[in-house]
């Protein structure tokens, strides 16, 4: 298994532009997550979906959208990139235990590093 | 809203030493606290996961505890090594989503 796949690895946009951040996971997860994470920061949360067709807002959503329209995938996508969306995002996947909530591990990717000029 | 804190921001060891990372929360209504290491430039990797109804989980020289009353949680690392030195993160679980500290950046010297 590959796990949580992230594409591009780096971006640089300038303001205004708009890009998509590519996640993918071949673990057959139906939790999957959208965090930031600012220099000397904790990660926090921007999007998650708990099954394909179904997404909500987490704690900093503004200037962000998502889709997820398969399981295995979930894209991030920045309309007009502002600088204080440099950050570096990651994607994360997790399948929680039926029945037994409190086991809900997520698993990582490697992250995008973005920077808006 | 839960926040939670890391506490040192920052520590530096000799080789061999134990050491104990902090991680305290404010709404003790959680589902699971995990403990994550972060190397820089990379990912994050899970290393132990404590459900709320457990005291603690041990994993090879790692070993984390919870203390749900109290809004606390420990990282104890036996016996460091300069592999072990990397960002230590934890989070909690208050529902379907993770709620992170700051993180702790953690230095073993050889």
């Amino acid at each position: 298994n590959a796990g949580v796949t992230q594409t591009p690895k780096f971006r640089i946009l300038k303001i205004g532009q708009s890009m998509t951040l590519q996640c993918a996971q071949d673990m057959n997860h139906n939790y999957m997550y959208w965090y930031r994470q600012d220099p000397g920061m904790g990660l926090k949360l921007i999007y998650y979906s708990v099954g394909a067709g179904i997404t909500d807002k987490g704690e900093v959503p503004n200037g962000y959208n998502v889709s997820r329209s398969t399981t295995e995938d979930f894209p991030l996508r920045l309309e007009l990139a502002a600088p204080s969306q440099t950050s570096v995002y990651f994607c994360a996947s997790s399948y929680p235990k039926t029945g037994v909530p409190s086991y809900n591990e997520q698993f990582f990717g490697p992250g995008t590093r973005l920077t808006v000029l | 809203k839960q926040e939670v804190t890391q506490i040192p921001a920052a520590l530096s060891v000799p080789e061999g030493e134990n050491l104990v990372l902090n991680c305290s929360f404010t709404d003790s209504a959680i589902y699971n606290l995990q403990w994550f290491r972060q190397d820089p430039g990379k990912g994050l990797t899970s290393l132990l996961l404590i459900q709320s109804s457990q005291r603690e989980q041990t994993s090879g020289r790692l070993n984390a505890s919870l203390d749900k009353s109290s809004g606390r949680s420990t990282l104890y690392i036996a016996a460091s090594q300069p592999g072990d030195s990397a960002t230590y993160l934890c989070a909690v679980n208050d529902g379907n989503k993770l709620v992170f500290g700051a993180g702790t950046i953690l230095r073993v010297k050889s």
